[in-house]
């Protein structure tokens, strides 16, 4: 079974300063997704960017990006110019290539953009 | 597009009680599930549908039931409902893996307390 951990509970952030989110993940298989999505106070999950296993470059969106170490299983998320709107909860998730609605999440990050 | 809709936001119930979470999606997506959150667990898969007529059990299925007569519609049945069940239910959908249009979209989330 897939397990995806986020060590983070909470972070916090001064406006425009960059903050790295991080999340590791264990599985024996090869080819599969990663994600993070964004949960803000009104509950809607809200994807924030995608990483297919099988592309060594690294997904990037806008002030977004990752950094993804396929060998050491692991997918962290960067955040610049952090902005008071970015004030949510993160979630890691994984889901195999071929099983294209099984999600498996971390715990979450709440992170704090302070003014 | 509506994209994926979900009712009710709020509902309490009364232990032993029985009711239905509505989900329904425009988007012609294959793939549907149902996942609940629980603070400090992040969202766990109830039960899943590859197509109309397929579902299967998720991680935590025990106290759901669910059908999937049409594509557009997923509901969620909780036959006796127990404090235990208390959470926000989040209803996704997706279209088939491969198809390069595979992320999962998800609604808006129903808060559900028993007493």
């Amino acid at each position: 079974a897939q397990t995806v951990t986020q060590s983070q509970p909470e972070m916090s952030v001064q406006e425009a300063e960059t903050v790295t989110l991080s999340c590791t993940y264990d599985t024996s298989e090869n080819n599969y997704y990663l994600f993070w999505y964004k949960q803000p106070p009104s509950r809607q999950m809200i994807l924030v960017i995608r990483q297919e296993a099988y592309k060594q470059q690294n997904a990037t969106e806008n002030r977004f990006s990752v950094n993804f170490q396929k060998a050491a299983k692991s997918f962290s998320l960067k955040i610049s110019d952090s902005q008071l709107g970015d004030t949510a909860m993160y979630f890691c998730a994984f889901m195999r290539m071929e099983y294209g609605n099984k999600l498996v999440f971390g715990a979450g990050t709440i992170l704090r953009v302070k003014s | 597009n509506a994209g994926v809709t979900q009712t009710p936001k709020f509902q309490v119930l009364k232990t032993g009680q029985s009711m239905t979470l509505q989900c329904a999606q425009d988007m012609n997506h294959e793939y549907m599930s149902w996942y609940r959150q629980d603070p400090g667990m992040g969202l766990r898969l109830i039960h899943y549908s590859v197509g109309a007529g397929i579902t299967d059990q998720g991680e935590v299925p025990n106290g759901y039931n669910v059908s999937r007569s049409t594509t557009e519609d997923f509901p969620l049945r909780l036959l006796s409902a127990a404090p235990s069940q208390t959470s926000v239910y989040f209803c996704a959908s997706s279209y088939s893996p491969g198809s390069g249009a595979d992320t999962q979209y998800f609604g808006p989330g129903t808060r559900l307390t028993v007493l």
